[in-house]
């Protein structure tokens, strides 16, 4: 069975420090993919990333990176210069990649992240 | 969200009522999911369909039924609805190339 551990359940910080969310995942496929979602207090689920099992490379958006790491199964999430409008709830989820966008998502509990001006 | 639309946006329902919840996807995907989230659980799927007229069970589909006649919309339905019922429900489906596209959620308290 998958699953997905956001052991954080809320972090705050104040505005323009830098601040990580942890995710890590359980899978017995060789095969699956990675996600990162948003959830402003507007509600909409927002898409941040994806990342196969295959591509281990660092992602970098603006302010946004991720780590993968398949060796600690970990996925985590970093964002530099924190802003009042990162505060969202933030959902790390996964999937089985055989059928790709058609595979069911795994959510973990998701981080409620706070930034302070 | 254009590409998924959710219809009603708000309900609240006594115990023991009944109601459906409508989703309408803007394209002609076969997948088409139900999650529903609660405070510090995250997710959960309740059940997803495959294509027109097939449906599947998720992780929690206890207390909902599903229908999928028309490949356009997916349908939630509560026949006796009951406070654990409680949640905000979404819709999703399939987005390009991997990822799911969700719609704006329904928000449903049973009292």
């Amino acid at each position: 069975a998958q699953k997905v551990t956001q052991a954080q359940t809320e972090i705050s910080v104040v505005e323009k420090e830098d601040v990580t969310l942890d995710c890590v995942y359980e899978t017995r496929d060789t095969t699956y993919y990675l996600f990162w979602y948003k959830q402003p207090p507007s509600g909409e689920l927002v898409f941040l990333i994806r990342r196969n099992s295959f591509d281990e490379q660092n992602e970098i958006s603006g302010r946004y990176s991720w780590n993968f790491q398949k060796s600690t199964s970990s996925f985590n999430f970093t964002i530099t210069a924190s802003q009042v409008v990162d505060s969202a709830v933030y959902f790390c989820a996964l999937s089985e990649a055989k059928t790709g966008a058609n595979s069911k998502l795994t959510f973990g509990k998701g981080i409620t992240l706070s930034v302070r001006p | 969200n254009a590409g998924v639309t959710q219809t009603p946006k708000f309900r609240v329902l006594k115990t023991g009522q009944s109601m459906t919840l409508l989703c309408a996807q803007d394209m002609n995907h076969e997948y088409m999911y139900w999650y529903r989230q609660d405070p510090g659980m995250g997710l959960r799927l309740i059940h997803y369909s495959v294509g027109e007229g097939t449906t599947a069970k998720g992780e929690v589909p206890d207390g909902y039924n599903v229908s999928r006649l028309k490949k356009q919309n997916f349908l939630l339905g509560l026949e006796s609805a009951a406070p654990s019922q409680t949640s905000v429900y979404f819709c999703a489906r399939p987005d390009f190339p991997d990822e799911q596209y969700f719609g704006p959620g329904t928000r449903l308290t049973v009292t």
